[in-house]
C-alpha cells in the first residue's frame, strides 16, 4: 500500500529550463508535505515544505505546489542547474497525534540536468 | 556541529550473523528514525523513538531491534542477518513539534550486504 507515489523514476532537463516533480498521495490524513533532495552516498537533506492550509510555498528557485483535491503535490525548479541533478523524494505527513511526526516517503525521482 | 552521524558507512555481514548499527545526534532533539533504502522502493521506516526509552515499530520491523536510552543514541540491531536485510539505512533525527522548518535531519547512511 503506497501512500506516497512518484510515477516517474527519471527526468531529463536542460540547464535553465524548468523541472517539475510530481508526487501523488491516497492519505486523506496528510497534512503536511515535504521534499527531499539527495545525492549519492549522501543522506537526503530537506527542500521545501508545504502546509495543507496553504497551496504554494516558495523558497528561491524551488516551488512546492499543492492540489488537495486532486491529493497531488508538485515541485518546480526554475532555471535548473546542473547541481539540481539529484534523486529527489516526496514525503507526506499526519497531525503529531496520528502519526507521532513520522514521514511516509515516496520512491524517488531522479532529477538529471543536462549543461 | 555533526548532526546525525552514522557509523559504520560500509558492512559485509554473512547470513546468520548480527551487528549492530550505530546512530547518535548532538541536535537534543526527541524524535528519531531508522529508515532502509532499497533501490526503487523510496525509504521505509523501520523502527522510530519519540524520547528516550520510548520506541515504535514502522513498516518494516521484523528481523530488527531498538533501544534508545539516551536522547543522543539510538542503535539499530540486526539478529540473524539475511539477504533480504541487504539496503542501504539512514538514521534521521527531529525536533518535536510543527514549525516552519519541520523536518528530518539525515545522517549519510550505511550500506549493509549480507552474503
Amino acid at each position: 500500500d503506497q501512500q506516497v507515489k512518484q510515477n516517474s523514476p527519471s527526468l531529463s532537463v536542460q540547464e535553465g529550463r524548468i523541472s517539475i516533480l510530481n508526487c501523488d498521495y491516497t492519505n486523506s490524513m496528510f497534512d503536511y508535505f515535504l521534499w527531499y533532495k539527495k545525492y549519492p552516498a549522501e543522506g537526503p537533506t530537506f527542500l521545501i515544505s508545504i502546509s495543507s492550509i496553504k497551496d504554494k510555498n516558495e523558497d528561491g528557485r524551488f516551488t512546492v505546489f499543492l492540489n488537495k483535491s486532486a491529493k497531488h503535490l508538485s515541485l518546480h525548479i526554475v532555471p535548473s542547474q546542473p547541481g539540481d541533478s539529484a534523486v529527489y523524494f516526496c514525503a507526506a505527513s499526519g497531525s503529531e497525534e496520528t502519526s507521532g511526526s513520522r514521514l511516509t516517503f515516496g520512491e524517488g525521482t531522479q532529477l538529471t540536468v543536462n549543461p | 556541529n555533526a548532526g546525525v552521524t552514522q557509523t559504520p558507512k560500509f558492512r559485509i555481514l554473512k547470513i546468520g550473523q548480527s551487528m549492530t548499527l550505530q546512530c547518535t545526534q548532538d541536535m537534543n532533539h526527541n524524535y528519531m528514525y531508522w529508515y532502509r533504502q532499497d533501490p526503487g522502493m523510496g525509504l521505509k521506516l523501520i523502527y522510530y523513538s519519540v524520547g528516550a526509552g520510548i520506541t515504535d515499530k514502522g513498516e518494516v520491523p521484523n528481523g530488527y531491534n531498538v533501544s534508545r536510552s539516551t536522547t543522543e543514541d539510538f542503535p539499530l540491531r540486526l539478529e540473524l542477518a539475511a539477504p533480504s536485510q541487504t539496503s542501504v539505512y539512514f538514521c534521521a533525527s527531529s525536533r518535536y513539534g510543527r514549525n516552519k522548518n519541520y523536518g528530518y535531519t539525515f545522517g549519510s547512511g550505511t550500506r549493509l550486504t549480507v552474503v
